[in-house]
C-alpha cells in the first residue's frame, strides 16, 4: 500500500504564530483528508485536500484558520493558523487507496505555548 | 446520534489471550466499509483490517479477525494470540456509500477508541 511521509513529527509554537504541515505520497492519490485529534479524542476531519480546487472543509473549521493546499495528487499541506493552546493536537494526514484501505501518515504531535 | 460506538475505554488482556473489542455502527447506506485502526503512543495510525458491507465472510489478517454482524449493525475486531506491542489505542471507522457523488463521501467516521493494554 502507499506511504505517506508526514512532518514534521512534532513542533512546540508560541501562541499567534502558523504552522505548516506537509504530507507527500509515494504514489498518486485521488482523494487526501486532513484530521485533528485533540488530547484523548477521537479523529475529526478537518477538510477534504482537492487537487486543483480548494479543500471542502467540515462543520467547525475554516479555511483562514485551517488553510490547505494540494498542488498535485502526492503532496498536501495543512496550515494551522494564528495559533493557540486550543490547537494544541495531533494531525493526521490521509490517502484513500481503493475502496478497502486508507492510510495515514506519521502524526504530527503540535503544543501550542 | 453517533455513528460509530466503542463501549470500551479500557480493556485488558493477558498476554497469548484473545480479546474482543466492540464496536457498533449507524448508517442507513446500504453500501459501506468498516476499519479498525492501531494507535500506539507515537501517534501513528495503523491500518489493521476491512469488512465491506457486502463482503459475504468475515475479514482476517494475521492476528486480527472481524466479527461481522450486519443485522445488529456490529464489527467487533477479535485479536488472537494477544502480545506486548498490541498495548495502543484501537479505533473502529466507517465509511459510508461508493463515493461516486464527489468529495467528502469516502471521509472516515471514528469512534471514540479502546485503549488495550496487553498484561505480561
Amino acid at each position: 500500500s502507499a506511504v505517506i511521509s508526514q512532518k514534521p513529527s512534532r513542533d512546540i509554537c508560541q501562541r499567534g504564530t502558523s504552522l505548516t504541515i506537509q504530507c507527500q505520497v509515494d504514489s498518486q492519490v485521488t482523494m487526501m483528508f486532513w484530521y485533528r485529534q485533540q488530547p484523548g479524542q477521537s479523529l475529526t476531519l478537518i477538510a477534504t485536500a482537492n487537487q486543483g480546487s480548494e479543500a471542502t472543509y467540515e462543520s467547525g473549521f475554516v479555511i483562514d484558520k485551517f488553510p490547505i493546499s494540494r498542488p498535485n495528487l502526492t503532496f498536501s499541506t495543512l496550515t494551522v493558523s494564528n495559533m493557540s493552546p486550543e490547537d494544541s493536537s495531533i494531525y493526521l494526514c490521509s490517502g484513500k487507496e481503493g475502496n478497502t484501505e486508507a492510510f495515514f501518515g506519521q502524526g504530527t504531535r503540535l503544543t501550542v505555548v | 446520534a453517533q455513528k460509530i460506538t466503542q463501549t470500551q475505554p479500557g480493556m485488558f488482556v493477558q498476554e497469548k489471550e484473545a480479546v474482543t473489542l466492540d464496536c457498533t455502527y449507524d448508517t442507513s447506506d446500504p453500501s459501506y466499509g468498516l476499519f479498525w485502526y492501531k494507535q500506539p503512543s507515537s501517534g501513528e495510525m495503523i491500518f489493521l483490517i476491512y469488512q465491506g458491507s457486502y463482503d459475504q465472510q468475515n475479514a482476517t489478517e494475521g492476528r486480527y479477525s472481524l466479527n461481522f454482524q450486519k443485522a445488529r449493525k456490529s464489527a467487533n475486531l477479535v485479536i488472537s494470540a494477544s502480545q506486548l506491542g498490541d498495548s495502543a489505542m484501537y479505533f473502529c471507522a466507517m465509511r459510508e456509500g461508493r463515493g461516486y457523488s464527489g468529495a467528502g463521501s469516502y471521509q472516515l467516521t471514528f469512534g471514540k477508541g479502546t485503549k488495550l493494554s496487553v498484561i505480561p
